[in-house]
């Protein structure tokens, strides 16, 4: 199964940027980097994917390094709503996302 | 738009008793999901569906039936609940696989504690 490595927790002050760092070393050619996130008692949210060129959407920036083994989800200014666990998938074999334990972000004022 | 709704939100069963739960989508996606997350833990894929009146199994199957009858509807079963089910259970749906790039779409949850 398709896996990937992120830090357990991260901090960020509020309005600063945060950028959340993900492995996959063991990423396909054709597979997508997909990231979702989780707020307290909620179900996971869609955030944003790509495949080898960054992405921008309202929600947050990806950046997808050259050789594909890491992204970055970066999150412009980050507030106490994005306090959350953020989840970097591979997505591996179609139709099965594996969610590993994700990063926790906690935003302070 | 509803998106995904999940029924029950809450559930309390006693070992050996059955339920079944409920997820239903108005996205007409043809790709729905079930996980359970455990405290502290990730999601894990306990079945999905690719298409009306298909099934397959997930990462977790064992003690879990599922139906697609309806293309809206994606149904969880458990015919002898165990504490080991205790449990937050989401359900989600897409349009195609994330393989394809698709964002899956998740309800809110039902909560399951089984005693």
């Amino acid at each position: 199964d398709a896996k990937t490595t992120q830090p357990n927790s991260m901090e960020s002050n509020e309005e600063e940027p945060v950028h959340l760092p993900c492995n996959h070393s063991t990423i396909s050619g054709t597979d997508y980097i997909h990231w979702y996130r989780q707020l307290p008692s909620q179900g996971p949210e869609y955030v944003i994917h790509g495949l080898t060129s960054n992405v921008n959407n309202r929600m947050a920036s990806l950046a997808i390094a050259e050789d594909r083994k890491s992204s970055t989800l970066i999150l412009h200014r980050a507030t106490l709503r994005d306090a959350a666990v953020y989840y970097c998938i591979d997505t591996g074999t179609a139709s099965k996302l594996t969610f590993g334990t994700g990063t926790r972000l906690q935003v302070t004022l | 738009n509803a998106g995904v709704t999940q029924t029950p939100k809450f559930r309390v069963l006693k070992t050996g008793q059955s339920m079944t739960l409920l997820c239903a989508q108005d996205m007409n996606h043809e790709y729905m999901y079930w996980y359970r997350q455990d405290p502290g833990m990730g999601l894990r894929l306990i079945h999905y569906s690719v298409g009306e009146g298909t099934t397959a199994k997930g990462e977790v199957p064992d003690g879990y039936n599922v139906s697609r009858l309806k293309k809206q509807n994606f149904l969880l079963g458990l015919e002898s609940a165990a504490p080991s089910q205790t449990s937050v259970y989401f359900c989600a749906s897409s349009y195609s696989n994330g393989a394809a790039g698709d964002e899956q779409y998740f309800g809110p949850g039902t909560r399951l504690t089984v005693t």
